[in-house]
């Protein structure tokens, strides 16, 4: 089976730091997406991983480890736009592009 | 223009009656998917379609049956609608190359009454 446990809320101050947890048990692994999404809108691709390491992009940067099915999301400079709910999402195998998606974190940045 | 567009983006319902929702894309991709979004449980697979003769069940298929169209179209319906099916529910389209990133339509918010 699939699980994918995240936090569900998390509250961090403008110009902070977050970071937003995901750890997965799947039967095969294929690689970890993270996905943005605004209250009330379509989840957008952030990051990728199917290697262990980081990937940084700009602001946000996705880390993995898959011997402990573990990846965080990386929030550097907080700004209010990016209050907004983060999915971590894992792909069990190669053929054919099924996600599993966690619960979704809830980021809610203050001033 | 959006690429992923769907129709209607709301819609209020009552139990026991059929509806569609209609997902279209200019992407070009193959791929396909229904997801169902739910407070608390994230994204749910619902249907997916790698082609357009290929049709499959996600993990909440009880309920809901779909058409593949064409290509670039991906129908979802509801046959009886009951009030646990009321959520927000999302098509995503995928290339079958690279990582396969899914790009998702801006939502249809469905309340069963």
């Amino acid at each position: 089976g699939q699980n994918i446990d995240q936090p569900t809320e998390m509250t961090a101050t403008e110009g902070a730091i977050v970071q937003i947890n995901c750890t997965y048990q799947t039967s095969g692994f294929n690689g970890l997406f993270w996905y943005q999404q605004h209250a009330g809108e379509a989840p957008t691709f952030l990051s990728y991983n199917v290697l262990d390491g980081l990937e940084e992009k700009g602001r946000f940067s996705s880390f993995l480890s898959r011997s402990k099915g573990y990846s965080y999301l990386l929030l550097k400079e907080l700004q209010m736009k990016d209050s907004a709910s983060y999915l971590c999402a894992v792909t069990p195998k190669a053929a054919g592009n099924k996600l599993t998606f966690g619960g979704g974190t809830r980021v809610l940045v203050k001033p | 223009d959006a690429d992923v567009t769907q129709t209607p983006r709301n819609r209020i319902t009552k139990t026991g009656k059929r509806i569609m929702l209609e997902c279209s894309q200019t992407k070009g991709h193959d791929r396909m998917y229904w997801y169902r979004q739910d407070p608390g449980l994230g994204l749910r697979l619902i249907y997916y379609s790698f082609d357009v003769k290929d049709i499959n069940k996600g993990e909440i298929s009880d309920g809901y049956s779909v058409s593949r169209q064409a290509q670039a179209k991906f129908s979802l319906s509801l046959e009886s609608a009951i009030p646990n099916q009321t959520a927000l529910y999302f098509c995503a389209t995928s290339d079958r190359t690279g990582i396969e990133t899914q790009y998702f339509g801006p939502g249809t918010r469905l309340l069963v009454l």
